[in-house]
């Protein structure tokens, strides 16, 4: 069975970069595309944005001037920068899994339940 | 970007009533690319329901989702203590993919 570990440092700096890893254990990393999303403390979900094995990412338009997201396909690892961070980037950060494509066809919704179990970012100077 | 708006903010029921929610999006969702989690304190979200209506794997068959016309609905027939927590909705439909603001779902 599939599972997403995570880790990286959870105390930064204003003006710092965040930097996670995220393993995926019990799966294959080909065909699917693998998500960053972040909860600030006590609110709701936003999603970073993806990648897959092919190199492709989607950012969402509101971090994407700051987010690089990269993939060690070897290592079944994918990972998270997110630069010049505030007190506003405070949270928990999540990898999912997202949409499962293959052939040219993609089917976005059923590969959706594997979460990693989130890493706490605190921003203080 | 797909605004979905998630109703009520918070939901008071007790154990064996029926729970129905709502994520109403501010357009069309290609495909019905809708989702419905549950999360509980300090817990990743666990998905439920899938392209609006197909239970994820495991999910019992009290969780059920619906639509009609840009209204999602999350029905939970017969709620279980267990079954107390907060629920997002998550369109995937537009390369932009949003989040709901949650409903949460309260023991009265």
């Amino acid at each position: 069975q599939e599972q997403l570990k995570q880790w990286g440092a959870g105390l930064l700096k204003p003006s710092e970069t965040l930097s996670l890893t995220c393993g995926l254990f019990g799966g294959s990393i080909s065909n699917y595309f693998w998500s960053w999303i972040r909860q600030p403390p006590g609110k709701g979900l936003e999603w970073i944005g993806d990648i897959n094995e092919g190199g492709t990412t989607n950012y969402n338009p509101s971090l994407q001037s700051r987010v690089t997201i990269t993939m060690d396909a070897s290592k079944k690892q994918f990972f998270l920068n997110l630069r010049s961070v505030t007190a506003a980037d405070a949270g928990v950060f999540y990898c999912a899994r997202g949409s499962y494509c293959s052939n040219g066809v993609c089917y976005k919704g059923f590969g959706r339940n594997v979460w990693g179990n989130g890493t706490t970012v605190t921003v203080s100077s | 970007e797909i605004v979905l708006t998630q109703s009520p903010g918070t939901l008071s029921l007790s154990p064996g009533d029926r729970a129905t929610l709502s994520c109403r999006a501010s357009q069309g969702i290609s495909g019905n690319h809708l989702a419905w989690y549950q999360q509980k304190p300090g817990q990743a979200p666990r998905l439920l329901i899938y392209d609006a209506f197909s239970r994820a794997t495991g999910i019992p068959g009290r969780f059920g989702g619906s639509k009609s016309g840009t209204e999602f609905t999350l029905t939970i027939s017969r709620l279980e203590p267990d079954d107390f927590a907060v629920y997002y909705c998550q369109q995937y439909g537009s390369s932009l993919i949003t989040f709901g603001q949650g409903t949460r779902l309260e023991i009265k």
